[in-house]
């Protein structure tokens, strides 16, 4: 079984600001990392994924996360966040096994501060 | 436009009732799940199904049941038998063919006095 810690459920950021949100996850077995966001009131979306390949994988918005396989790590990154980022994000993990099922981390709540 | 849609977006009972909720996607997607969202406690998994008439329980099944009688659809039922039952469900969708990304419906917002 998998699991994922998000530790930050709040992340207070001033607008064009740096902003790292972290995500471990503990699995016995080889994953997949996924991070999603959700704006107030709606579904979740994918931001992006690693399933395999180069360890950084980028966003069309300008995020990005680093697969870190030793530190168990899959944090997410910007390096300039807008008011528009304001959202709940969510870190999410898969094993590669077929299994399709999601474990998701609690979410960290990211608000930008004019 | 491909997607899935949640009707209906809020919905309200009396305790003791039971409710349904429905969840389409015109994806062609295999397969389906149901999330269950409570503040500070991320996505719960209810049930998921990998293909027609079949489904499996997730981590939190107990007062909910489900059916998959077509691909398209997978609906459903809060019973009068869940606890607690007042929350944002989400349903999400996936192909079995190795992209692992599950696409989301915007939810429904179920309370129940």
């Amino acid at each position: 079984a998998q699991s994922v810690t998000q530790l930050d459920s709040q992340v207070p950021v001033f607008e064009e600001a740096p902003v790292e949100l972290r995500c471990n996850y503990s699995s016995s077995v080889s994953v997949y990392l996924f991070w999603y966001v959700q704006y107030p009131n709606q579904g979740l979306q994918l931001l992006l994924k690693y399933l395999s390949g180069s360890t950084l994988v980028e966003s069309i918005n300008g995020f990005e996360a680093e697969f870190n396989k030793s530190q168990t790590s899959f944090h997410l990154r910007k390096p300039s966040v807008h008011i528009s980022d304001t959202a709940e994000y969510f870190c999410a993990v898969s094993d590669t096994f077929g299994n399709e099922k999601l474990t998701f981390g609690t979410g960290t709540r990211l608000t930008i501060i004019p | 436009d491909g997607g899935i849609t949640q009707s209906p977006k809020y919905l309200f009972r009396k305790e003791g009732q039971n409710v349904t909720l429905s969840c389409e996607q015109n994806l062609n997607h295999d397969a389906m799940y149901w999330y269950r969202q409570d503040p500070g406690q991320g996505l719960r998994l209810i049930y998921y199904s990998q293909i027609v008439n079949d489904f499996q329980k997730g981590d939190i099944a107990e007062g909910y049941s489900v059916s998959r009688e077509k691909k398209e659809s997978f609906p459903l039922t809060v019973t009068s038998a869940q606890k607690n039952p007042t929350a944002f469900y989400l349903c999400a969708s996936s192909t079995n063919r190795g992209s692992y990304e599950q696409y989301f419906g915007p939810g429904t917002r179920l309370t129940v006095t």
